[in-house]
């Protein structure tokens, strides 16, 4: 049980393009979604934390237009990354717990290159 | 703000060795603390999960201690074999900005040599 999908598992786009991130909890029901982003050698770090229906919240230094966060259902969240750029290139991670205080479960993550 | 860190930063060791992977944090007000392992270009596998209330975790040749006290913890890797090679990532949940967050440690690189 406690299973996270993310798709794709990698994705290559052009400077200036957007890209869409999907993570499902695949056998529970998701009320907060977490969005980790990991440079190599380096932690994650998180991004945004989202509950479904509501607006997700950023962490400091997280641009919010530029990565759009949507938790529209309890087994869906989606990632955009708008107007990439080759510095946003990285390794995106989500996770999913049943609330924000219980453990969360991690997807496989995308590896997402900026050309 | 927690920090949380890992030493040593890579470790190479041969086929049935025990070892120890330490993990530090700076805040000792947390809520529990997790060690996950991530394999290249992979997601994150949960190992072992301590909460603040608890002094070890034990699953199979893993054995996890915590001394919130003194802000540390560490990983214990018995018999290891070259299927433990990955990098093991320490976490800890703790109160971050008014809300619980997982903060991790940059993880430990293990090669585990047959």
């Amino acid at each position: 049980g406690a299973v996270v999908s993310q798709h794709p598992s990698w994705v290559i786009c052009k400077s200036g393009t957007s890209v869409k991130i999907e993570c499902r909890s695949l056998d529970f029901q998701a009320t907060t979604m977490f969005w980790y982003r990991q440079f190599p050698k380096q932690s994650l770090m998180l991004m945004a934390t989202s509950n479904e229906g509501s607006k997700a919240t950023y962490e400091q230094g997280v641009e919010k237009d530029k990565f759009l966060i949507n938790h529209a259902s309890l087994t869906l969240s989606t990632l955009t990354v708008t107007s990439a750029h080759p510095e946003d290139s990285s390794f995106y991670i989500c996770s999913a717990s049943t609330s924000g205080y219980s453990e969360q479960y991690f997807g496989p993550g995308t590896r997402l290159t900026v050309t | 703000k927690q920090e949380v860190t890992q030493i040593p930063a890579a470790l190479s060791v041969p086929e049935g060795e025990n070892l120890v992977l330490n993990c530090s944090f700076t805040d000792s007000a947390i809520y529990n603390l997790q060690w996950f392992r991530q394999d290249p270009g992979k997601g994150l596998t949960s190992l072992l999960l301590i909460q603040s209330s608890q002094r070890e975790q034990t699953s199979g040749r893993l054995n996890a201690s915590l001394d919130k006290s003194s802000g540390r913890s560490t990983l214990y890797i018995a018999a290891s074999q070259p299927g433990d090679s990955a990098t093991y990532l320490c976490a800890v949940r703790s109160l971050q900005g008014g809300s619980e967050k997982l903060v991790f440690g940059k993880g430990t690189k293990l090669t585990v040599n047959p």
